[in-house]
């Protein structure tokens, strides 16, 4: 099965620039998901990328995917304190296309 | 719009008790339904899936089982509660159309301490 490999914490100063990195196992990936889990809540979707994409921007958001390397990393831009939370990495293989999730990165952002 | 509801959103139960987890969806029909479960430094772990009434996938062997006696309710029972069962229980739904864009909409979960 597939492996999805995290760091599991990140510190920033607020107004700075977030890289949260994510490695995973399966090639065969198609759509690589990050999810944002608020603290005691469920999780919601951030943002995706399909995997014929190197790059994909969402306003502060943006994903860069490897696939030589099975790498993918979240940066986000003009990290603000509302940011504080739990990003999941995400890939979903073929088949039953049920992605997988990382053991998550809190992102702890201070003033 | 559609809405996902869980309940009890925390519990509290002795080890060896029956265990019972209720998952709702509303505004969608034929949803695929999961349960994940959310223990400490160890991520989020699939237990469960459906993709129909009575249709049933186990992720992972253990003393939990899961069943969809509705088109959208989806329920998380034990009949015996084990200490390694404490957790944040997580249910989800997506699409039911075999995309494979497949985005997830989480419950707000239950918090479950085995004592």
């Amino acid at each position: 099965g597939e492996d999805v490999e995290q760091s599991l914490f990140l510190s920033v100063r607020e107004g700075d620039s977030s890289v949260i990195n994510c490695t995973y196992t399966d090639s065969s990936s198609t759509y690589l998901y990050w999810y944002k889990q608020e603290p005691g809540a469920g999780l919601q979707l951030l943002t995706y990328i399909f995997s014929n994409m190197d790059m994909k921007q969402d306003q502060r958001l943006t994903v860069l995917l490897n696939k030589k390397d099975k790498h993918l990393s979240l940066r986000i831009a003009d990290t603000q304190t509302g940011d504080s939370a739990i990003y999941f990495c995400a890939p979903a293989s073929g088949g039953s296309y049920i992605p997988t999730f990382g053991r998550g990165t809190s992102l702890i952002v201070h003033p | 719009s559609q809405t996902i509801h869980q309940w009890p959103a925390t519990l509290v139960q002795p080890v060896g008790s029956p265990l019972s987890l209720e998952c709702t969806v509303e505004g969608t029909s034929n949803p695929n339904l999961y349960w994940y479960r959310q223990a400490a430094g160890r991520g989020l772990q699939l237990l469960f899936y459906s993709v129909g009434i009575g249709q049933i996938s186990s992720e992972v062997p253990q003393n939990l089982s899961a069943s969809r006696p509705q088109d959208r309710q989806f329920i998380l029972s034990s009949k015996k509660l084990l200490l390694s069962d404490s957790g944040f229980y997580l249910c989800a739904w997506s699409v039911g159309r075999g995309s494979s864009y497949n985005e997830q909409f989480f419950g707000p979960g239950t918090r479950l301490t085995v004592l």
